[in-house]
């Protein structure tokens, strides 16, 4: 199993542009979620799936997308990037949302808007 | 949601024992205890969960209070590749409340 696997790993960003982080897991997890880490602190939610066609929003979902098509894939979306959107984007999956599950997380993505 | 308290940093030397502390006296029933590890440039890791009773696995073992209200991270023998951040979170086992909250953390130097 491959796991958590996201792209890019990095990508610089012109304020304004748009852009989809991808996020695919082979677990057949059904809970998947996003996560941005800013330098120096902890990892704060910004959309969660507990099924596909199923969405929510976490603690900063301002200026993000997201949608679940499938049960693999977890695609996040910048419509307007911003520099307060300069951050390193993670995305994790767990067998469901309950708390006697572990999350698995991906390497991450390295976000630079301009 | 239930909040957990940890120390900024820690430092260990190299075979030795490290105990991680972590505070959460507003613990709920249905929370359950996690752990998580995050080394320089990478996703946050598993390390350990637990709900009640003491647990462990290869990677540590994890000690809980009998009133739940604190619990104790235990790596049994710290290597240089441990040093990393080091974040207890609780996570609610109903559908109900947001998901992961994830603190500052504690960050863990090893020393050779």
């Amino acid at each position: 199993n491959a796991g958590v696997t996201q792209t890019p790993k990095f990508q610089v960003l012109k304020t304004g542009q748009s852009m989809t982080l991808q996020c695919a897991q082979d677990m057949n997890h059904e809970y998947m979620s996003w996560y941005r880490q800013d330098p120096g602190m902890g990892l704060r939610l910004i959309h969660y799936s507990v099924g596909a066609g199923i969405t929510d929003q976490g603690e900063v979902p301002n200026g993000y997308n997201v949608s679940r098509s499938t049960t693999e894939d977890f695609p996040l979306r910048l419509l307007s990037a911003a520099p307060s959107q300069t951050s390193v984007y993670f995305c994790a999956s767990s067998p469901s949302r309950g708390g006697h599950n572990e999350q698995f997380f991906g390497p991450g993505t390295r976000l630079t808007v301009l | 949601d239930a909040k957990t308290t940890q120390p900024n940093s820690m430092e260990s030397n190299e075979e030795e024992p490290v105990h991680l502390p972590c505070n959460h006296s507003t613990i709920s029933g249905t929370d359950y205890i996690h752990w998580y590890r995050q080394l320089p440039s990478q996703g946050p890791e598993y390390v350990i969960h637990g709900l009640t009773s003491n647990v462990n696995n290869r990677m540590a073992s994890l000690a809980i209070a009998e009133d739940r209200k604190s619990s104790t991270l235990i790596l049994h023998r710290a290597t240089l590749r441990d040093a990393a951040v080091y974040y207890c979170i609780l996570r609610d086992v109903t559908l109900a409340g947001n998901d992961m909250r994830f603190g500052a953390g504690t960050r863990l130097t090893v020393k050779p």
